[in-house]
């Protein structure tokens, strides 16, 4: 067990709908990165926080997506008007500072959005 | 875009025999890691190689890389139904403050049969 947590699991919503999904990090891991996963590919880099701060965001973080680490602790990600091509696996992981090569993920939160 | 590309896409063995499986990259790197994926779970931190080893061991995972070629190969040995999984290669790319991402391939499908 890794020891990142995620919330919810699962999750389906219509489209046009608005999520969160939560992510609670390893304790004392200053770095959190989420990342998303489709079908049958491998995980691609959504965001990076270090402690409250969102230093990275990628290309496919669309103006749709939002992440915040507010107290630089856990961390909630929102997708607002879903949409078909949301749905995915979204992963959360942290590092601890100064050691950020091994990133330890949780299990993840499926979207499914019909 | 992925990183890389692992080869082969699929691999299905019978239980007690050696899986091997490679990853191709494609810039240069401090350090590749493999992880591994159970059905719809999270992924698991296997093992972490740096750029300037060549060979690395844990348990019944041999892990070699080979900057020359931009590749790496994971080797499983004596396999257990429990290894049926997805095997991930992933190479780090630098994000702000010297925190890194990690990029990474397709996978390999491995079935491991009894």
């Amino acid at each position: 067990d890794t020891g990142v947590s995620q919330n919810p699991r699962h999750k389906i919503t219509k489209r046009g709908q608005n999520v969160t999904f939560r992510c609670d990090p390893i304790s004392e891991h200053n770095r959190l990165y989420w990342y998303r996963q489709t079908l049958g590919q491998g995980p691609e880099f959504l965001t990076y926080f270090q402690n409250e701060a969102q230093l990275e965001k990628s290309r496919l973080l669309s103006d749709r997506f939002s992440a915040e680490r507010p107290k630089g602790s856990f961390s909630t990600l929102e997708i607002q008007r879903t949409e078909q091509g949301d749905s995915a696996m979204y992963l959360c992981a942290s590092s601890p500072h100064g050691s950020s090569d091994t990133q330890y993920f949780g299990p993840g939160t499926r979207l499914t959005v019909l | 875009s992925q990183q890389g590309e692992e080869d082969p896409q699929a691999l299905s063995i019978q239980e007690g025999e050696n899986a091997t499986m490679n990853c191709s990259y494609k810039t240069s790197i401090n350090n590749l890691q493999w992880y591994r994926q159970n059905s719809g779970r999270g992924l698991v931190h296997l093992i972490l190689i740096r750029s300037n080893e060549r060979e690395k061991h844990s348990g019944r995972l041999r892990v070699t890389l080979d900057t020359s070629k931009k590749s790496s190969s994971l080797l499983i040995t004596a396999s257990r139904a429990a290894d049926t999984a997805s095997y991930f290669c992933a190479t780090d790319a630098t994000l702000i403050q010297g925190a890194q991402k990690l990029v990474f391939g397709q996978g390999t499908r491995l079935t491991i049969n009894p």
